[in-house]
């Protein structure tokens, strides 16, 4: 069984850059697997921030950039802002039309 | 725009069935996969299963296969999902979305609102 591992949390100063990472537990990830990021505040949707690695979603500041380092995919905000405490989700494409979640990374900005 | 509206909060009793509807709207219908997430209190996402509207198609993850139907009705641009033998552990948050899967890539772009389910006796 695929398992994507998140960090289960992290912590950025307001103004700070934070990265957080979605790797494999079957090896490395690449642009195959289509990373793609979500954010979520408890109770409410999720919001599609990036797609396909590197794809901002529509009206997504571009603070927020995905890219692949080393063996894992990231995310990286550039300039935190009080509002971006959320929990971030990455999905994984791993073949045959299926898709797994990583655990979620709750980031606090303090 | 791309919206997916889903039907309100369930109360049900242990043993009973849900049912949950998500309604498209700004897109065709049979154009996308629809999939279904659920969330309990405090946890992560977690991924049920998914449809394909034009042809009915489903792939339901292993833990849920036997108990969740997902279906649609192409008249109503309608997708749902129906639990049964609900037990305490299925309280959860539960969301339909979009999915896209062509050369951009594979991801979720359009969600729904939630609908709670609550199983208590």
């Amino acid at each position: 069984q695929t398992v994507v591992t998140q960090e289960p949390s992290f912590s950025v100063s307001p103004g700070g850059t934070v990265t957080l990472t979605c790797g494999l537990s079957s090896g490395s990830v690449s642009t195959d697997n289509y990373p793609s990021w979500y954010q979520q505040t408890p109770g409410q949707a999720p919001r599609t921030l990036v797609y396909n690695t590197n794809t901002r979603s529509s009206g997504v500041p571009d603070r927020f950039s995905g890219s692949i380092l080393g063996n894992k995919a990231a995310l990286t905000i550039t300039g935190a802002q009080a509002d971006d405490e959320s929990d971030y989700y990455c999905v994984l494409y791993v073949g045959s039309g299926i898709a797994v979640f990583g655990g979620g990374t709750k980031l606090t900005v303090l | 725009q791309v919206q997916l509206v889903q039907s309100g909060a369930e109360v049900k009793k242990p043993g009973a069935s849900v049912k949950v509807s998500c309604k498209a709207s700004g897109y065709t219908f049979t154009r996308y996969d629809i999939t279904w997430v659920r969330q309990a209190t405090g946890q992560g996402l977690e991924w049920m299963g998914w449809m394909n509207p034009k042809t009915g198609n489903t792939h339901y993850v292993e833990k849920f296969q036997g108990r969740v139907t997902m279906t649609r009705n192409t008249s109503t641009n309608t997708a749902s999902m129906e639990m049964s033998s609900l037990r305490s552990e299925d309280t959860a948050l539960y969301f339909c979305a979009r999915i896209v899967y062509d050369s951009s890539g594979y991801f979720l772009d359009s969600w729904g609102q939630g609908t709670l389910v609550t199983v208590s006796s």
